[in-house]
């Protein structure tokens, strides 16, 4: 059964720095893997999705990286904003499944 | 392009009450369905999902069902709610093949009291 990790837990930082969030699977015959941000009260908005075939995914200030065989998956945040603050989840979708497996998240509190 | 529908935003419904949540999606066809709920401080839990009109699966045992009667619309229901279902409830869906990315919709606050 695929289970999925995020660290830490919980992030604050100051204006300005460059984050890594990380997400680790320990299935690595994965379909895909996505990466979300759910602000208070609100549903989930897509970020990224990298498809297994893929290295990694670009948008914006925000890049991330799929190691399938270290099942592992890395979200950058360049420049960070407060406006970046929020619940950071990624989810594994895996061959054959229409279920993707989400992790706990990572709450980003980014200050001026 | 594509959009999710869900509502209402916010509810509060005594214990025993019956509950139905509607969540309807645009802009595409035979979409897979999703209904989750989110428990304060804990992670996202598949409640339901469907493939198709009238198709429903059953993540976890529990006090509430799910029904499909029109392509893009999924329905969320309880005969008797208890305390125990109060939480956020999210109902998402994401296409039939190809990169099957998921979208979410605006999500219900539910309370039982």
């Amino acid at each position: 059964k695929q289970e999925v990790t995020q660290i830490p837990a919980a992030l604050s930082v100051p204006e300005g720095e460059n984050l890594v969030l990380n997400c680790s699977f320990t299935d690595s015959a994965i379909y895909n893997l996505q990466w979300f941000r759910q602000d208070p009260g609100k549903g989930l908005t897509s970020l990224l999705l990298i498809q297994s075939s893929q290295r990694e995914q670009t948008s914006g200030r925000l890049n991330a990286s799929l190691d399938k065989s270290s099942g592992r998956s890395t979200l950058y945040i360049a420049a960070s904003q407060p406006g970046d603050s929020a619940t950071y989840l990624c989810a594994v979708r895996d061959g054959g499944s229409y279920i993707p497996t989400f992790g706990r998240g990572t709450s980003l509190i980014v200050h001026p | 392009s594509q959009t999710i529908h869900q509502w209402p935003a916010t509810l509060v419904q005594p214990v025993g009450s019956p509950l139905s949540l509607e969540c309807t999606v645009e802009g595409t066809s035979n979409p897979n369905l999703y209904w989750y709920r989110q428990a304060a401080g804990r992670g996202l839990q598949l409640l339901f999902y469907s493939v198709g009109i009238g198709q429903i699966s059953s993540e976890v045992p529990q006090n509430l069902s799910a029904s499909r009667p029109q392509d893009r619309q999924f329905i969320l229901s309880s005969k008797k709610l208890l305390l125990s279902d109060s939480g956020f409830y999210l109902c998402a869906w994401s296409g039939a093949g190809g990169l099957n990315i998921q979208y979410f919709g605006a999500g219900t606050r539910l309370s039982v009291l």
